[in-house]
């Protein structure tokens, strides 16, 4: 079984939607980063969290340490939010993630 | 800055060939990655190094793939031999200690006939 699990795998959604994507991981973290890859394949780091909630722009990520969830939200979902979205957990206080297979989202107009 | 540097940015190449990858991180960070990315097995760490010492190479797959930090500003990646099945795209990413966000480069896509 992996340590990391994401679903769904694949979504698709409407502009405007509401999106919510979602994580659990089974060992302990000492945070929890969620990652956005781009059709053209670049990767950039959306947030970094180990508790609560943290919102930047029409994203808002959610984590409960106690449940080892995790939840990646898009309000007003727009075609250009189309991509994969990948979980990932660091376990020690070292660098080194552990990844989710990704959710690939698709936003049609 | 400009980001995290790879090149090549694509590699094509014959099976037994030997393949070097490049990757200048962030200036001033301290922690450097190599990550593999297969259809198969998504995004996978193969090595990670602090201050230039390698830390933990339990991900790198076989002894024909190796990597070395001469200094703060570059790292390589070899294969050698290389087998069709090495074909992934490989990326570089670096961060800062104490702030653990990291950057990722824009990945090497390998392919080995």
């Amino acid at each position: 079984k992996n340590e990391v699990e994401q679903s769904p795998q694949n979504l698709t959604a409407q502009e405007g939607e509401f999106i919510t994507i979602n994580c659990s991981y089974s060992v302990g973290i000492s945070a929890l980063h969620w990652l956005q890859q781009h059709p053209g394949g670049g990767i950039v780091s959306l947030f970094m969290l180990s508790s609560g909630k943290k919102k930047h722009g029409r994203l808002i990520a959610t984590i409960n340490i106690q449940e080892k969830h995790s939840s990646l939200h898009i309000t007003a979902s727009h075609p250009r939010d189309s991509a994969v979205y990948i979980c990932a957990v660091r376990k020690g206080s070292q660098g080194n993630l552990i990844f989710g297979k990704g959710t690939k989202l698709s936003v049609k107009p | 800055d400009a980001g995290v540097i790879q090149s090549p940015r694509h590699e094509v190449t014959e099976m037994g060939q030997e393949v070097t990858l490049r990757c200048k991180p962030i200036s001033g960070h301290d922690y450097l990655f190599w990550y593999r990315q297969t259809m198969m097995r998504g995004l996978e760490l193969l090595i990670y190094f602090n201050n230039n010492v390698p830390i933990d190479d339990s991900g790198m797959p076989e002894d024909r793939f190796s990597a070395k930090m001469p200094n703060a500003s570059f790292s390589t990646l070899k294969i050698q031999p290389s087998e069709p099945r090495d074909s992934a795209v490989y990326f570089c990413a670096s961060s800062f200690v104490g702030h653990y966000e990291q950057y990722f480069g824009p990945g090497t896509r390998l392919t080995v006939t």
